[in-house]
């Protein structure tokens, strides 16, 4: 099946900087990318996502990049603010037919921006 | 409109009772899904419902969990005879029936066994 590693665990960066996150996936069918971002005690919600026919995607501060060759996507943050930390999760899955079906997710990345 | 509610939000629960959660999906949305997250780790695809279709239930730990969804609307996780690995936050998710569609998530059951 699916696995999808996650790094870092970890980021703190500064008000302002940029941060990245990146993961990679090993089923090369997989090919729909969401990122979710969960606050502390509120449920996951989707900030961006990515599908395998494109290469990059913006959303304002927000962009996912896709190599499809080496299987792996990222999701860069620019211009951080306090309200951005949070835990991101990248997921992947094999969309088809009618449903993007399950989702595989990284362990994670707890980012912290401090003001 | 409402989003994906689930009851209840905590649940405290001995060691080898049974449990169930219940997940209430967007309406309209045909498709659901199960997923757990443990303290610290990503969340993990427990079980998928699609429409009328037979569910996935590869994502079950052990056969002790099971999983309805009656009327194509609610669901509801059963877990039978609990154990302390159980303990974790429960995630319910819905999604309309199209390709590259976003899943919604429910704010969770925390489950505790004791």
């Amino acid at each position: 099946g699916e696995n999808v590693e996650q790094h870092p665990s970890t980021l703190s960066v500064q008000e302002g900087d940029s941060a990245v996150i990146k993961c990679t996936y090993s089923d090369s069918a997989s090919n729909y990318f969401p990122w979710y971002k969960q606050e502390l005690g509120k449920r996951p919600q989707l900030i961006i996502d990515i599908r395998s026919n494109v290469g990059e995607k913006k959303d304002q501060r927000i962009a996912v990049t896709l190599n499809k060759t080496a299987k792996h996507f990222s999701l860069h943050i620019t211009e951080t603010q306090p309200e951005d930390s949070a835990v991101y999760f990248c997921a992947a899955s094999i969309a088809s037919g009618g449903s993007n079906y399950k989702l595989t997710f990284g362990k994670g990345t707890l980012l912290t921006v401090n003001p | 409109g409402a989003g994906v509610s689930q009851s209840p939000s905590n649940k405290v629960t001995e060691k080898g009772k049974d449990v169930e959660l219940r997940c209430d999906p967007i309406s309209g949305h045909t498709a659901l899904y199960w997923y757990r997250q443990s303290l610290g780790q990503g969340l993990e695809f427990l079980i998928y419902f699609q429409g009328n279709s037979a569910p996935d239930k590869s994502g079950l730990p052990s056969d002790r969990f099971s999983a309805e969804r009656t009327g194509g609307s609610v669901s509801t996780l059963t877990i039978q005879r609990t154990q302390q690995e159980d303990s974790a936050v429960y995630l319910c998710a819905s999604s309309v029936t199209r390709t590259y569609n976003e899943q919604f998530f429910g704010p969770g059951t925390r489950l505790t066994v004791l």
